[in-house]
């Protein structure tokens, strides 16, 4: 029962940005959509997260479509720093669908050429 | 703050060993959680708890016990190693309820069961 879909690998090259693509057609009204990201031979660690409106951190920027059924992560300027694997997340209130689960799916790797 | 801890970093059972894996975290975090990553793979959830003594089970939970007598300690054990149990296993931990909580991984126990 995933409840997102992302594309399997992704390549970019160093300074250029970077659009990582998440589907999530069975979002429901109160879940949040998370980004982590884990670098090699380390632990996931946070991105981002929204709601409705896009978000801007130093790290990345979120866009989220209108229906909420799909979101965008944007590296705004790639480095070889940020080839990674990143997972898209829905994040649920107490009791909702997601909410007593935190579900990873396979994530998208990303590669950094320089 | 020290974070998220795990104990130990690696290990190596033979079959039919028990042991227990270690994660603490300082942060007064209610939500705590067990994964596992198997090579090439996301990440897996074994067992949460969203409090002292409240748990349940993820998507993996067979082979593995958790207990959780008080907030800062999420103890996993493995009842009888096998060598589908060789992974990685990450601990992490956030605030619950609100939907926007980041959770904070751990840096991870390699296992390798022979």
């Amino acid at each position: 029962d995933a409840k997102t879909t992302q594309p399997n690998s992704m390549e970019s090259n160093e300074e250029e940005p970077v659009h990582l693509p998440c589907n999530h057609s069975t979002i429901s009204g109160t879940d949040y959509i998370h980004w982590y990201r884990q670098l090699p031979s380390q632990g996931p660690e946070y991105v981002i997260h929204g709601l409705t409106s896009n978000v801007n951190n130093r790290m990345a920027s979120l866009a989220i479509a209108e229906d909420r059924k799909s979101s965008t992560l944007i590296l705004h300027r790639a480095t070889l720093r940020d080839a990674a694997v990143y997972y898209c997340i829905l994040r649920g209130l107490r009791g909702s669908v997601y909410g007593n689960k935190l579900v990873f799916g396979a994530g998208t790797i990303l590669r950094v050429k320089s | 703050n020290a974070g998220v801890t795990q104990t130990p970093k690696f290990q190596v059972l033979k079959t039919g060993q028990s042991m227990t894996l270690q994660c603490a975290q300082d942060m007064n975090h209610e939500y705590m959680s067990w994964y596992r990553q198997d090579p090439g793979m996301g990440l897996r959830l074994i067992h949460y708890s969203v409090g002292a003594g409240i748990t349940d089970q993820g998507e993996v939970p067979n082979g593995y016990n958790v207990s959780r007598s008080t907030t800062e300690d999420f103890p996993l054990r493995l009842l009888s190693a096998a060598p589908s149990q060789t992974s990685v296993y990450f601990c992490a931990s956030s605030y619950w309820g609100a939907g926007t909580d980041t959770q904070y991984f751990g840096p991870g126990t390699r296992l390798t069961v022979l």
